[in-house]
């Protein structure tokens, strides 16, 4: 089985500045690595597949990068809507597309 | 528009039986994986399964092997996760989610709502 490691597990930042979550493989998973977002009493939402690919309509200030067993995934600048918990998930290694732990990116 | 669009709360006892559903609408749901994601309380995200609607073919996490059964209909756009015998561990949120990518399972593009089911004597 893969595991997924994120860090920070609880990340804050000021609105307007930069955040950056990290996501790591315990074995390398090519590409195949997305991104999502989960707000309090939501769904997730896909933000970045392919490590890299912004999903439809999410915005710009988001961006991914990575391959191998390294990810990033980067806000520019944080707005108040941003304010969630974050999850990578790698979908290389059948038959378990596990998810990381989550990072909870709050207000500073 | 792509919709996905689960069953309501269920509230059961240890033991009993469950079905929820999943019902798809603004796409071919025959052509597209869909699978499930289960959320205890105040945890992360764990993939359970998936299902092509299209042939049937369903594929487990090794941990959810046995545990839960994973069907579809696709004569009316809707996938099922089911119970035999539930837990009180069963305790937690689902969420379906559909693979919008043609022929292989990725990441998922679209979420259902959710659903909370809550196991309890």
């Amino acid at each position: 089985e893969i595991v997924m490691t994120q860090s920070p597990a609880t990340l804050s930042v000021s609105p307007g500045e930069r955040a950056t979550l990290s996501c790591r493989a315990s074995q390398s998973v090519s590409s195949n690595l997305a991104w999502y977002q989960q707000k309090p009493g939501q769904a997730p939402r896909l933000l970045i597949y392919g490590a890299s690919t912004r999903a439809t309509g999410i915005p710009a200030r988001f961006s991914g990068s990575g391959s191998g067993t390294e990810f990033t995934l980067t806000i520019s600048s944080l707005q108040s809507e941003d304010f969630a918990v974050y999850y990578c998930q790698q979908y290389n290694n059948w038959p378990l597309y596990t998810f990381g732990q989550g990072t909870k990116l709050e207000i500073k | 528009e792509v919709q996905l669009v689960q069953s309501g709360a269920e509230v059961k006892k240890p033991g009993e039986s469950l079905k929820i559903s999943c019902k798809g609408s603004g796409y071919s749901f025959s052509s597209y994986w869909i699978g499930w994601v289960r959320q205890m309380p105040g945890k992360g995200l764990e993939w359970m399964g998936i299902i092509y609607p299209g042939d049937s073919d369903t594929r487990y996490s090794p941990s959810f092997q046995g545990q839960v059964t994973i069907s579809a209909d696709k004569s009316i756009s809707t996938a099922y996760l089911q119970w035999s015998s539930l837990k009180a561990s069963d305790t937690a949120m689902y969420f379906c989610a559909s693979s919008m990518v043609r022929g292989v399972i990725a990441h998922f593009d679209y979420w259902g709502q959710g659903t909370l089911v809550t196991v309890s004597s």
